[in-house]
């Protein structure tokens, strides 16, 4: 099966410094990448849908300044958070899609911020 | 917008019962997904229903999707301790094929 793979898995930093998380698909060239955030004891709500070479496009709330994406590649995005702040603290988890007929979107294992 | 409501939010029961997860919406959904999630980890698929009224077996799990392809069912028998998770919905809505979620159901079955 499709393997998305997500790095780091967690991390710890501090508040003002901002933090890069990778998403990669490592068996098949995704066209499409969504970003997910996921607070404790809740759903995913999807921040952003990015496709290779293009811009991403946001959700209603969440500030395209802060939450920077990049998907330079198929098989990589990049969500950086800058000037993060401990209300930014949450599970990121991505998908991929691009393979399956369906577009079925295959998840990442998610990456803990902790931010102090 | 389309929403995805479940219920129950939680689920506690004993090893052995049977117990029924419900995603409920008042929009059409092409198909719904559903979808499970242990701590620290990216939600895995457990199957896809697209037509209306569609029920699909996945071992002691039964999925049902809608005739109006507005609901669907999950039904567990014989509940297991290896069944605890979080339990998600979700649909796929918009352009680029989003996918919405549920709120998602959290279950523990207890040995």
């Amino acid at each position: 099966g499709a393997v998305v793979s997500q790095h780091p898995s967690w991390v710890i930093c501090k508040s003002g410094t901002s933090v890069k998380i990778e998403c990669r698909s490592l068996d098949f060239q995704a066209t499409t990448m969504f970003w997910y955030r996921q607070f404790p004891k809740q759903s995913l709500m999807l921040m952003a849908t990015s496709n290779e070479g293009s811009k991403a496009t946001y959700e209603q709330g969440v500030e395209k300044d802060k939450f920077l994406i990049n998907h330079a590649s198929l098989t990589l995005s990049t969500l950086t958070v800058t000037s993060a702040h401990p209300e930014d603290s949450s599970f990121y988890i991505c998908s991929a899609s691009g393979l399956a007929e369906n577009n079925e979107q295959f998840f990442g294992p998610g990456t803990r911020l902790t931010v102090l | 917008t389309q929403l995805l409501e479940q219920s129950p939010q939680f689920l506690s029961i004993q090893e052995g019962e049977n117990l029924t997860v419900y995603c409920n919406s008042s929009s059409v959904f092409s198909s719904l997904q559903w979808y499970r999630q242990e701590p620290g980890e990216g939600p895995v698929l457990l199957v896809t229903v697209v037509t209306g009224g569609e029920v699909k077996k996945l071992k002691r799990l039964t999925f049902q999707f809608g005739d109006a392809r507005k609901d669907s069912s999950l039904h567990i028998t014989a509940a297991q301790p290896g069944d605890t998770g979080l339990y998600l919905c979700a649909g796929f809505s918009g352009g680029y094929n989003k996918l919405i979620f549920g709120a998602g159901t959290r279950l523990a079955v207890h040995p």
